[in-house]
């Protein structure tokens, strides 16, 4: 059975500060997606990653695929209270079906 | 990127009862997913609807206690059959996946079953 381990499973910090989150397996997969979702809503995609070592930016959101595809990390700098949510990783196999990681819960203080 | 509405947001249901929630799509897909997504926990697919044929369901998930419907390609329905308060969750609709807009889901639904 394919799992994706977060972490830090929580995680508040100080508006400003920098953080990272960590997407762990011992699978490999074809492409990997990160997914912000507020109180209320269903997650919204931030990014796909689909070739190992690929680095994206979103703003102050940095995202990395592993070598091996097997691990992914959500980099915020400077982080502000808008970034505020539960993050999710989720890999996929060249199907349909993707797997959703553990979550990172983060809260960001004013 | 489609557009999902789903409801009801939110509800409170006794035990021993049904609810049914509906998901509507602003365009044709031919796949529509059904997660659930208990407290402070990341999301289970609980089945994947197909319009015509039955929807294939994730293992731990049975068609008599989740009962889907998929009349068209806009349009579906997941019901939560002879609830008990361990099925509290949220549940959540969503198409695509592998495409460039991922998955994009409903707002969900928050079940308290009391």
């Amino acid at each position: 059975t394919q799992l994706l381990e977060q972490s830090p499973q929580f995680l508040s910090i100080q508006e400003g500060e920098n953080l990272t989150v960590y997407c762990n397996s011992s699978s490999v997969f074809s492409s990997l997606q990160w997914y912000r979702q507020e109180p209320g809503e269903g997650p919204v995609l931030l990014v796909t990653v689909v070739t190992g070592g690929e680095v994206k930016k979103l703003k102050r959101l940095t995202f990395q695929f592993g070598d091996a595809r097997k691990d992914s990390s959500l980099h915020i700098t400077a982080a502000q209270p808008g970034d505020t949510g539960l993050y999710l990783c989720a890999g996929g196999s060249g199907t349909y079906k993707y797997i959703f990681g553990t979550g990172t819960r983060l809260k960001v203080l004013a | 990127s489609a557009v999902i509405s789903q409801k009801p947001s939110r509800d409170i249901c006794q035990r021993g009862t049904s609810l049914t929630i509906q998901c509507q799509v602003d365009s044709q897909v031919t796949m529509m997913f059904w997660y659930r997504q208990q407290p402070g926990q990341s999301l289970t697919l609980i089945a994947t609807a197909n319009q015509g044929s039955e929807a294939t369901y994730e293992s731990g998930f049975v068609i008599d206690k989740f009962p889907i419907s998929r009349p068209n390609l806009t349009f579906s329905t997941l019901t939560v059959s002879n609830m008990s308060p361990e099925d509290s969750s949220i549940y959540l609709c969503s198409v695509g996946g592998t495409g460039p807009y991922g998955y994009t889901f409903g707002s969900g639904t928050r079940l308290t079953v009391v």
